[in-house]
């Protein structure tokens, strides 16, 4: 999976929309960007994923720049139980067997304040 | 939605003992996973199911073993549990063929050995 760079860790305040940046310069053609967070003790939930055109969902939206070079997550109105780890992964198209395995780098610590 | 749910969330087990963890997910999914979560060392793939009896040892599979007898259920086998077993479990499982690879994750066990 190509590398990503993501901030440790990122402050919001409570009800306001929260951008969370995630550079994957070497990104491939084939490859997707995937987010996921991890609220503690809890398993990963996924959030939305993208090519190349920008996604949104009832949960968030993925912004990708024209490059491909660069994303952003948008949570648009954040609570207090959007407090998690956010991770940015960029994974290649599925073509079965055991390279679907999840890489998960060191995300980003999102902390909604009240 | 998709659920995918795990026996415990919480387990303590002794050295020695035998440990079934089993998961069950209720999308019809093909492919399912277990993964182990340690602090530092990130998701680590521990073995990989894509259909009933079907398996294929994933990055760490010494000590472990898994048993898929029902396309719903995918069940993890601690032989012998160590301490060196202690950790987060989780299982995942996602839709087989080409194109993207959305994984669903369940709650989570958190595995004591002591």
């Amino acid at each position: 999976d190509a590398k990503t760079t993501q901030p440790p860790s990122m402050d919001c305040a409570e009800g306001r929309a929260a951008n969370l940046p995630c550079n994957h310069s070497t990104i491939s053609g084939n490859e997707y960007v995937y987010w996921y967070r991890q609220i503690h003790s809890q398993g990963p939930q996924y959030i939305i994923h993208g090519l190349k055109n920008n996604e949104t969902n009832e949960m968030a939206s993925l912004i990708i720049t024209e490059d491909r070079k660069s994303s952003t997550l948008i949570l648009p109105h954040a609570t207090l139980r959007d407090t998690a780890v956010y991770y940015c992964i960029v994974r290649p198209m599925n073509y079965g067997g055991a390279t679907n395995k999840l890489i998960f780098g060191t995300g980003t610590l999102l902390a909604v304040q009240p | 939605d998709v659920k995918v749910t795990q026996s415990s969330r919480y387990l303590v087990k002794r050295t020695g003992e035998k440990v079934f963890l089993e998961c069950v997910q209720d999308m019809d999914h093909e492919n399912m996973f277990w993964y182990r979560q340690d602090p530092g060392l990130g998701l680590r793939l521990i073995y990989f199911s894509y259909d009933v009896k079907m398996k294929e040892k994933g990055d760490i599979p010494e000590g472990y073993s898994v048993s898929r007898e029902k396309k719903e259920r995918f069940s993890l086998i601690l032989e012998s549990a160590s301490t060196n077993q202690t950790s987060m479990y989780l299982c995942a499982s996602s839709l087989f063929g080409r194109g993207t690879d959305t994984q669903y994750f369940g709650p989570g066990t958190r595995l004591t050995v002591l």
